[in-house]
């Protein structure tokens, strides 16, 4: 069956350092993937995407993901983490034409 | 408006009411999806909207649950005797054919 899952619950950051968010995902053809944002009472906000192409992705707020079909991984990443990133994070990949499945996300704290 | 809009924003009722959310999804795009979050949890998959094709209604988790779309843009999604389980955020999200999703904030419902 299709799944995402993103084995962080919370991961807590200093201001500055860098971050990695994990999200491993089941599917059988190739995916599309995306990793959203959510701010409290938000809905939520596209960060990337990755169709095809170049592995390596790059998204709004300095973000960038890389796609790794060998350990069916989709792991994002920031070099400098800011204060204003602390939010859930949300993995998803492209289940079919329509279908999108959500990993349960990631509560990311930024501590000063 | 430029982006999703979801009313109510919050929404308390007592057990046994029913309920009606409102969508307002972007100009021009053709495809419409209903999800259910959950405290810690992912994005539940309610229904699906394109176009004026049959919806994909297999996510709704009962009978209680309908949802319609008029004229390819608003939809509403109703629940009727609400129970206390079905305390969550419900957010909305719609699509060009194929693109990323662009999501509401939510509409907040507390089943007392």
């Amino acid at each position: 069956a299709q799944s995402v899952t993103q084995p962080d619950i919370h991961i807590t950051v200093s201001e500055g350092a860098s971050l990695e968010l994990r999200c491993n995902y089941s599917y059988g053809a190739t995916p599309y993937l995306f990793w959203y944002v959510q701010s409290p009472g938000q809905g939520l906000q596209l960060l990337l995407k990755y169709f095809s192409g170049d592995t390596l992705v790059q998204g709004i707020k300095g973000f960038e993901a890389e796609f790794k079909r060998s350990q069916s991984s989709f792991n994002l990443r920031k070099p400098s983490v800011h204060w204003s990133d602390a939010a859930e994070y949300f993995c998803a990949v492209g289940a079919g034409t329509y279908k999108y499945i959500f990993g349960t996300g990631t509560r990311l704290k930024v501590l000063a | 408006g430029a982006g999703v809009s979801q009313s109510p924003s919050n929404k308390v009722t007592e057990k046994g009411k029913d309920v009606e959310l409102r969508c307002d999804p972007i100009s021009g795009h053709t495809a419409l999806y209903w999800y259910r979050q959950s405290l810690g949890q992912g994005l539940e998959f309610l229904i699906y909207f394109q176009g004026n094709s049959a919806p994909d209604k297999s996510g709704l988790p009962s009978d209680r649950f309908s949802a319609e779309r008029t004229g390819g843009s608003v939809s509403t999604l109703t629940i009727q005797r609400t129970q206390q389980e079905d305390s969550a955020v419900y957010l909305c999200a719609s699509s060009p054919p194929g693109q990323p999703q662009h999501f509401g904030d939510g509409t907040r419902l507390s089943i007392l």
